[in-house]
């Protein structure tokens, strides 16, 4: 099974308002990611946790926060978030890295967010 | 630094035509490199990989082979279907910080017409 579910499929919320999006495998996967993509844009990296630990942020603003409650799950918080943020929201996982070759990575269908 | 290349889309074809979409990277190290597809409204599926120089990655009748020494990884089919119709992403696979990084290219639309 090399399924990443990711709920809700899609979202609308206001400048104000505090969501969060969930992301789920049960592959054994180590890695978990976060991935923002805009229309017709390739997916851009906002975080990884490697073992239930933060080990990259790519500079994203603080009205993101991510969460990695277990080694299956993963949770993106959001607070405060402007109209620009709006985008397609996708979440992957990979196996541990054994070795010197990189994982694939098995991304989820993804939650459409917009912003008003 | 790590970089890919894609050629511009779209890259139009009729059914059954010989598709070829160029992909060239920059990198150091060893690393992988992938083609993930992505149809619409949908998330990335992984569509085929290849570790090491001269591996050939295939898949659904997609093959493409990793060249060291024109640092290409060009995807190419013998017969697209109008299914075949999507966004398709190379992608590098890099360590940085201790952790697997995805480096992708721009995307190249294919648009397959009956």
């Amino acid at each position: 099974d090399t399924e990443v579910t990711q709920t809700p499929k899609h979202l609308v919320m206001g400048m104000t308002n505090k969501k969060s999006l969930k992301c789920e495998q049960h592959m054994g996967h180590r890695a978990m990611y976060w991935y923002k993509q805009k229309a017709k844009k390739p997916p851009e990296l906002m975080f990884v946790y490697s073992y239930e630990k933060l080990s990259i942020n790519e500079s994203v603003p603080s009205r993101f926060s991510p969460e990695c409650p277990n080694s299956s799950l993963l949770n993106l918080h959001l607070h405060a978030l402007q109209p620009e943020d709006s985008a397609l929201y996708l979440c992957a996982s990979s196996q541990d890295r054994q070795g010197a070759m990189p994982y694939e990575q098995y991304f989820g269908p993804g939650t459409r967010l917009t912003v008003t | 630094g790590n970089s890919v290349t894609q050629m511009e889309g779209p890259v139009t074809l009729s059914e059954e035509a010989f598709l070829t979409i160029n992909c060239t990277y920059t990198a150091t190290g060893y690393p992988s490199l992938f083609w993930y597809v992505q149809y619409p409204g949908e998330g990335l599926q992984l569509l085929l990989k290849a570790t090491k120089a001269d591996d050939k990655g295939s898949n659904k009748g997609f093959e493409a082979t990793y060249r060291k020494e024109t640092t290409s990884f060009h995807l190419e089919k013998g017969s697209v279907q109008v299914s075949d119709s999507a966004v398709y992403f190379c992608a590098l696979g890099v360590w940085s910080y201790n952790t697997d990084k995805l480096i992708f290219g721009t995307g190249t639309r294919l648009q397959v017409f009956p």
